[in-house]
């Protein structure tokens, strides 16, 4: 079947401006994770949303950082006035209604803000 | 989680040899631990996974092994192939909440 998907794959923008990444998740997986990835490094968890309850936001670098997901669907990561160090792999994942460590990872959103 | 910036450690191995990939983890209090592997362009890709009640775990080619005493854990590929070329990263769980902290990962490069 169909893995996660993210949007766009490649988005290049400039100092200051806000950018909007996309996640759709596998249908019927409840939750939904965002990650962090510079070049060359692991993973940083951003932040994760499970159904309907308060998403867990405590790995968000900065205020200018925030998600949204709309019940068990899509989800956006955005950055506003992003920063140069901004520049990473936005990766998405979700996992499957009762098994909720096994996450599936989308193929990644590659931002460089120049 | 651990990062080691642009240099990633890296083991090359020749075709048809066994490779181990090692990591240490942090959190004693970690219940469960996965290996996930990552070519290049993707997202990672998850390969197997062990619960902290349990110390080795076999799957196809490649086993995991979990020492809590030092908070260790392997991954062992047995007769590595080409397509077994990508970063290796492992990941913990704490015992609360859903979350996962990744280590900075492993290039594995294998030589034909």
């Amino acid at each position: 079947g169909a893995g996660v998907s993210q949007s766009p794959s490649n988005k290049v923008t400039e100092k200051g401006k806000d950018v909007e990444l996309r996640c759709d998740p596998i249908s019927g997986h409840t939750a939904l994770y965002w990650y962090r990835q510079r070049l060359g490094q692991g993973l940083e968890f951003l932040i994760y949303f499970q159904g309907n309850s308060a998403p867990d936001k405590s790995g968000l670098p900065s205020d200018r950082f925030s998600a949204e997901r709309t019940g068990e669907s899509v989800s956006t990561l955005t950055i506003q006035r992003t920063q140069q160090e901004d520049s990473a792999v936005y990766l998405c994942a979700s996992t499957p209604r009762g098994i909720q460590e096994t996450q599936y990872f989308g193929p990644g959103t590659r931002l460089l803000v120049l | 989680g651990e990062s080691v910036g642009l240099h990633l450690p890296t083991l090359s191995v020749q075709e048809g040899d066994n490779s181990i990939i090692n990591c240490a983890y942090s959190n004693s209090a970690s219940d469960y631990f996965i290996w996930y592997k990552q070519e290049s362009g993707k997202g990672p890709q998850f390969i197997i996974d062990i619960r902290s009640n349990m110390d080795k775990r076999q799957g196809q080619r490649v086993t995991v092994l979990l020492n809590k005493t030092v908070k260790h854990l392997s991954l062992q590929i047995a007769a590595t192939q080409p397509g077994d070329s990508a970063v290796y990263f492992c990941a913990e769980k704490g015992a609360a909440g859903n979350k996962l902290t990744f280590g900075g990962g492993t290039r594995v490069l294998v030589k034909p």
